[in-house]
């Protein structure tokens, strides 16, 4: 299994493009989430799903949009970068409710210009 | 906000000493987790104790969790230069979804 995988590792944006991030899991789990670490800091949740179709917003929500039309792909979008949004993404899953162990992947590096 | 907040900040120990970081959170929780982050990866679950735990060990890893103080502190015994990494407490607030709650870290340097 190769886990939580996201795409791409590394992209540097002009302020004002968009891109959207992949995050994928083969462990066949229900919880998905967004993350972004900045320097200094833990990490803060963007936005999570509980499951296929649904999503929901968490502690930083703004500027970015997520989609989980599959149960193994979680979409991170930004429409319109700002240097603000410069981080290093993460995403991570879980298996149930009942399983608290969040897995994560390796993290995808953004530089906004 | 940060529920957790971890201290120190940074902590640089010999091989073979023993770390000790501390979290404090603000509000009840249904467990606290601690994570290691080596340099330009991703997060890694070390272990998990339960509201109603005090202690746990796991291999060289022992928490404990105060909730009367709203506090937890991880002992890594014996480290070795490999525990080089950021150490991250998460707790999982009562009531809610079940979204983890990231403290700032620990940045641990075990010195060969």
């Amino acid at each position: 299994n190769a886990g939580v995988t996201q795409t791409p590792k590394f992209r540097v944006l002009k302020t004002g493009q968009s891109m959207t991030l992949l995050c994928a899991q083969d462990m066949n789990h229900e919880y998905m989430y967004w993350y972004r670490q900045d320097p200094g800091m833990g990490l803060r949740l963007i936005h999570y799903s509980v499951g296929e179709g649904t999503t929901a917003k968490g502690e930083v929500p703004d500027g970015y949009n997520v989609s989980r039309l599959k149960k193994q792909n979680f979409l991170l979008g930004l429409e319109s970068a700002a240097p603000s949004q410069t981080s290093v993404y993460f995403c991570a899953s879980r298996r149930l409710l009942a399983e608290e162990t969040q897995y994560f992947g390796p993290g995808t590096r953004l530089l906004v210009l | 906000s940060q529920q957790g907040e971890e201290d120190p900040q940074a902590l640089s120990i010999q091989e073979g000493e023993n770390a000790t970081m501390n979290c404090s959170y603000k509000t009840s929780i249904n467990n606290l987790q601690w994570y290691r982050q080596n340099s330009g990866r991703g997060l890694v679950h070390l272990i998990l104790i339960r509201s109603n735990e005090r202690e746990k060990h796991s291999g060289r890893l022992r928490v404990t969790l105060d909730t009367s103080k709203k506090s937890s502190s991880l002992l890594i015994t014996a480290s070795r230069a490999a525990d080089t990494a950021s150490y991250f407490c998460a707790t999982d607030p009562s009531g809610s979804a079940r979204q983890l709650t990231f403290g700032s870290g620990t940045q641990l340097t075990v010195l060969p």
